[in-house]
Formats: structure tokens, C-alpha cells, sequence
């Protein structure tokens, strides 16, 4: 899992309950990621942030929020509005890309967080 | 259906068998990169192959990339118990200065002692 973390590595959320997710980097990369996935299934991605202080939408971002205060540190919040949250969450991290070099990108993952619904 | 699509979605052979599991995906990339994870844990990388590569080799890792085709396959020999996991493919597509990485759904392969 290199040098990425996730904590907790299970989670609970009630009804209607704001719940975040954290994650850190001690890897010095720029680009982090966070992604869920669901039983059986391919990594969906919800939030990235590029350099600290700027984030884009992923795929499935309705639901979530990200902050970028800090290079190391890319918090995941799971809102009430998101109807559906139970999943595996997984953070990552890479080097930004360099269009020009063709990107090599390679993302480190964390060992995950587990989100269950009571 | 995704970019990003391996087969077989499930694959069990035994142990000393050649394992391969292929993707396609559906625009154009500006890599390939093959990553594996073990049941609860998060993804480790294998591979990255680049757009103008057809074939890298990394231990008893193989893959090969066909753009014209828009797959790729990765193929493990002489598979081994500890090779049980499931497998996923990743492209990349830069665009406007941002990375965009889409996963497959990943095979998972079972390794039988």
C-alpha cells in the first residue's frame, strides 16, 4: 500500500449523517484520487485533484466532497444527499502529468475504507 | 458499457497454468496499465504499456497492446497459488492537461494449488 493511507478501515454511517473519509500521502505526488467500488465491480472514479487548492468532478461526484488544503491531504466527505453510499472506497496518488512526456501516471492506492449504512 | 472492459470476468485454472485476460476499450489512450488487488485491500500496479508499445515483459508478466484492435491482454505464466486476486485494466486519456483514468470491472482469477 506504499506510502498512502485510509483510515478508518471501517466505517458506519447513519441516516442522514455527513461521514469523512481521510486520506494521506507521504509520496510528495501533486495528483490524488478517490474512487468507489461496489461488489464485483470496476473502480468508478467520484473526485481528483490535481494540485492542492483545485479538484474536478469525476464520474460520480453527486453526493460527495473533496477538499485539497494540503498536498498530503485529500479528505473524502460522504453527504446525507448521497442515497446510496455503502462501498469500498479507495484513495490514490501519482505524479501530475506531463502531457508532453506522454504521462506515466502510475496511481498508489491505499488499503481502502469500508462504508456500511446502519 | 465502460471503457475498459476485461474478459473473462472470471477465470480458474491450476497452479503451473498460463493465465490470460484481455481488454478493450473503446478511445483512444495514451497508455495501458494493468493493476492487480487482493480480496479487501486496494490496487497494487503491475504494467504500464504506452500507445506506441506492443508488447512489455516485466517477471512472468506479459502484455501486449493492439490500438488498431483498441486491446490488450496480459498473460501470466506459470501461475502460482499466491497469484489468486482479481485483475484490472486501466487507460489513460490525457486532456487538457488532466489525467483521466477509467477502470475495467477486472477479472478475477483463482489459482488452484
Amino acid at each position: 500500500d506504499g506510502g498512502i493511507t485510509q483510515s478508518p478501515k471501517y466505517l458506519f454511517r447513519k441516516e442522514g449523517q455527513n461521514v469523512t473519509l481521510s486520506c494521506e500521502q507521504n509520496l510528495n505526488h501533486d495528483a490524488m484520487y478517490w474512487y468507489r467500488q461496489d461488489p464485483g465491480q470496476g473502480l468508478r472514479l467520484i473526485y481528483y485533484s490535481q494540485i492542492v487548492n483545485d479538484f474536478q468532478k469525476g464520474d460520480i461526484a453527486e453526493g460527495y466532497s473533496v477538499s485539497r488544503e494540503k498536498k498530503e491531504s485529500f479528505p473524502l466527505t460522504v453527504t446525507s444527499a448521497q442515497k446510496n453510499p455503502t462501498a469500498f472506497y479507495l484513495c490514490a496518488s501519482s505524479i501530475r502529468p506531463r502531457a508532453r512526456q506522454g504521462g506515466s501516471e502510475t496511481q498508489y492506492f491505499g488499503p481502502g475504507t469500508r462504508l456500511l449504512v446502519l | 458499457s465502460q471503457q475498459g472492459e476485461e474478459d473473462p470476468q472470471a477465470l480458474s485454472i491450476q497452479e503451473g497454468e498460463n493465465a490470460t485476460m484481455n481488454c478493450s476499450y473503446k478511445t483512444s489512450i495514451n497508455n495501458l496499465q494493468w493493476y492487480r488487488q487482493n480480496s479487501g485491500r486496494g490496487l497494487v500496479h503491475l504494467i504500464l504499456i504506452r500507445s506506441n508499445e506492443r508488447e512489455k515483459h516485466s517477471g512472468r508478466l506479459r502484455v501486449t497492446l493492439d490500438t488498431s484492435k483498441k486491446s490488450s491482454s496480459l498473460l501470466i505464466t506459470a501461475s502460482r497459488a499466491a497469484d489468486t486476486a482479481s485483475y484490472f485494466c486501466a487507460t489513460l486519456i490525457l486532456s487538457g492537461g488532466y489525467q483521466k483514468v477509467t477502470f475495467g470491472i477486472g477479472t478475477k482469477l483463482q489459482v488452484i494449488p
